[in-house]
């Protein structure tokens, strides 16, 4: 299957920095990405949708100024998270569906830690 | 909007079935999915199954779909210590920009030896 690499895995910031996520899509060109958030023993959260070279859909109630998207070509989309708080630590991961737009497939998952 | 429900936890011995149920709202999805996540990692997709089949067959795995009572399940045989792991069923809609994916809740299957 196709693969879709997330970077870093992990990351530990301080409270008020700001984190960028990477989200490659190996062999395969992406035309829309997800970003979803996963709290411990609980389901994926989608948070935002990008399609390349256009503005991110966010689910209601996801801060879009606080996550930022940019999905500036078809095998790159980025998440900022902004002035990130302990709260918004969390498990990130991305997914990215090419043309035929069956299939899904998903980074690794990146652990924000802020402290 | 869709809501996709699973039980929390499932145990089995190695070496038996396991079978893994789902149940979702909106039946207007195309395609129903089946992800395995291991600890700290992100989704492997298992399988998927076409809204218009009743059933599909991958080697181990078994998904049975009954849309009148809008049922998944994912039948894993002969389980394996390595199958242990958190599975999510996902539903699919057609069409519209996002076709995005709705989670079920997770089950975690625990393998014992």
């Amino acid at each position: 299957g196709a693969v879709v690499s997330q970077h870093p895995s992990r990351v530990i910031c301080k409270s008020g920095t700001s984190v960028k996520i990477e989200c490659r899509s190996l062999d395969f060109q992406a035309t829309t990405m997800f970003w979803y958030r996963q709290f411990p023993k609980q389901s994926l959260m989608l948070m935002a949708t990008s399609n390349e070279g256009s503005k991110a859909t966010y689910e209601q109630g996801v801060e879009k100024d606080k996550f930022l998207i940019n999905h500036a070509s078809l095998t790159l989309s980025t998440l900022t998270v902004t002035s990130a708080h302990p709260e918004d630590s969390s498990f990130y991961i991305c997914s990215a569906r090419d043309k035929s737009n069956t299939e899904a497939f998903f980074g690794q998952g990146t652990r924000l830690t802020v402290v | 909007g869709e809501d996709v429900e699973q039980s929390l936890f499932l145990s089995v011995r190695e070496g038996d079935s396991s079978v893994i149920n789902c149940t979702y709202t909106d039946s207007s999805s195309t395609y129903l999915y089946w992800y395995k996540q291991e600890p700290g990692a992100g989704l492997q997709l298992l399988t998927y199954i076409f809204s218009n089949m009743d059933m599909k067959q991958d080697q181990r795995l078994t998904v049975l779909l009954n849309k009148k009572d809008k049922h998944l399940s994912l039948r894993i045989a002969d389980t394996q210590t390595g199958d242990s792991a958190i599975y999510f069923c996902a539903g699919k809609g057609y069409g519209g920009a996002t076709n995005k994916l709705i989670f079920g809740t997770g089950t975690l299957l625990a393998v014992q030896p």
